[in-house]
């Protein structure tokens, strides 16, 4: 079983609705990402947070938005998506930024909006 | 800026036989780690085995080995002894550096019986 837990699994919104996917980790990791991948295609990077802080943001549209309140947890809020924005949410966790550390994934959310 | 070339999008195995998974890669970096994902059709991305650019031997974890060839860029997963539930998408990976994993675009195993 994952150690990294996010919920909803399934989430079903309009595009004028505000919602919100959750993650959580309690591996003591001090980073945490979030991926979006496409169907048929590989998990891309949207935005990294170490310890804490946004490290990286991959010019993701503003209409999604990181938040990590503690070191356990990490919210993508997600206001005012369009149709292409279906897809599944990967969120991972990995002891820290460097490139010897694995990347741990969670099961995903998937995201239909219409 | 790195790359990651998977050139099989689909391979067939049969059940109990040995399958290895291409992939190459591109960085200019010494210093970077090398993975190996699984994704079954549920969407979670399990990990499987994880190389270091300066690991001399290769990594093996039970049923998966790495076949590391760093003058060739190449990390390719060798699956022995295949299984029903080895069906699935597998993504190599690579990081760097700090932070950025990237993926290469995956290969989907279907074992037959």
């Amino acid at each position: 079983d994952t150690e990294v837990t996010q919920t909803p699994k399934h989430l079903v919104m309009g595009m004028t609705n505000k919602k919100s996917l959750k993650c959580e980790q309690h591996m003591g990791h001090r980073a945490m990402y979030w991926y979006k991948q496409k169907a048929k295609k590989p998990p891309e990077l949207m935005f990294v947070y170490s310890y804490e802080k946004l490290s990286i943001n991959e010019s993701v549209p503003s209409r999604f938005s990181p938040e990590c309140p503690n070191s356990s947890l990490l919210n993508l809020h997600l206001h005012a998506l369009q149709p292409e924005d279906s897809a599944l949410y990967l969120c991972a966790s990995s002891q820290d930024g460097r490139s010897g550390n694995t990347i741990y994934f969670g099961e995903g959310s998937w995201l239909t909006v219409v | 800026a790195q790359k990651i070339t998977q050139t099989q999008p689909g391979m067939f195995v049969q059940e109990k036989e040995a399958v290895t998974l291409d992939c190459t890669y591109d960085t200019s970096d010494q210093s970077y780690g090398l993975f190996w994902y699984k994704q079954p059709s549920s969407g979670e991305m399990i990990f499987l085995i994880y190389q270091g650019s300066y690991d001399e031997q290769n990594a093996t974890e039970g049923r998966y080995s790495l076949n590391f060839q760093k003058a060739r860029k190449s990390a390719n997963l060798v699956i022995s002894a295949s299984q029903l539930g080895d069906s699935a998408m597998y993504f190599c990976a690579m990081r760097e550096r700090y932070n950025d994993m990237r993926f290469g675009a995956g290969t989907r195993l279907t074992v037959k019986p």
